[in-house]
């Protein structure tokens, strides 16, 4: 089955640090890939998309993705973490048949 | 561009009884999308419209959760009876209806079962 997994369900780094939010999907196909963003009691924010152009992806807020076709993974990094940037992160895939499948998500506390 | 509108943003329900979600999408989107996203969890796929018909709804409980939308805009999910696993938050998503495209969403519907 087609599945996209995000290693870790809660990432902890301190203001200022390399953040680092891991997403792997399975699929003999790429496909388009995301991220999203999710402050408390909000939706969803489209952060970055890949859609087979350039491999690394930039997207709002200093964030951006690169994605490796031999390690079917499209990690999402940020030079230095802002204590603004403490969310719940969804890494996301979409397929042909248009059907989007997200990630269990992954908590990133930004410590001061 | 306006965004996805939903309402209400709360409500708490007691189980067995009914409760109804609107989404009004983002002006010249054909398609439509509700999510249910449990505490702790990401989203999962309810039901995609494409104008007013149905392109998938394999994940929709059926014997409890129905939804339509009418004249391809705004679309309305409900629930009859509520269970109290049904306390989640509901998302409506529009997009372009191309594959290219993330979706926007609206702020979500959190519905309480007690």
């Amino acid at each position: 089955a087609q599945s996209v997994t995000q290693l870790g369900s809660h990432v902890s780094v301190s203001e200022g640090a390399l953040v680092l939010l891991r997403c792997n999907y399975s699929s003999s196909v790429p496909p388009y890939l995301f991220w999203y963003v999710q402050y408390p009691n909000q939706g969803l924010q489209l952060l970055l998309k890949y859609t087979s152009a350039a491999t690394l992806v930039k997207g709002i807020n200093g964030f951006e993705a690169e994605f490796k076709k031999s390690e079917t993974s499209f990690h999402l990094t940020k030079p230095s973490a802002h204590m603004s940037d403490a969310a719940e992160y969804f890494c996301a895939v979409r397929y042909n048949n248009n059907d989007m499948r997200f990630g269990a998500g992954t908590r990133l506390t930004v410590k001061p | 561009e306006a965004g996805v509108a939903q309402s209400p943003r709360y409500k708490i329900i007691e189980k067995r009884q009914s409760v109804a979600f609107w989404c009004n999408p983002i002006s010249g989107h054909a398609t439509l999308y509700w999510y249910q996203q449990i505490l702790g969890q990401g989203p999962k796929l309810l039901i995609q419209f494409q104008n007013n018909g149905v392109v998938d709804d394999s994940q929709l409980p059926k014997d409890r959760f129905s939804a339509e939308r009418l004249k391809g805009v705004d679309s309305t999910l409900k629930i009859q009876p509520a269970k109290l696993e049904d306390s989640a938050v509901y998302l409506c998503a529009s997009s372009l209806d191309s594959r290219s495209y993330g979706y926007t969403f609206g702020s979500g519907t959190r519905l309480t079962v007690v």
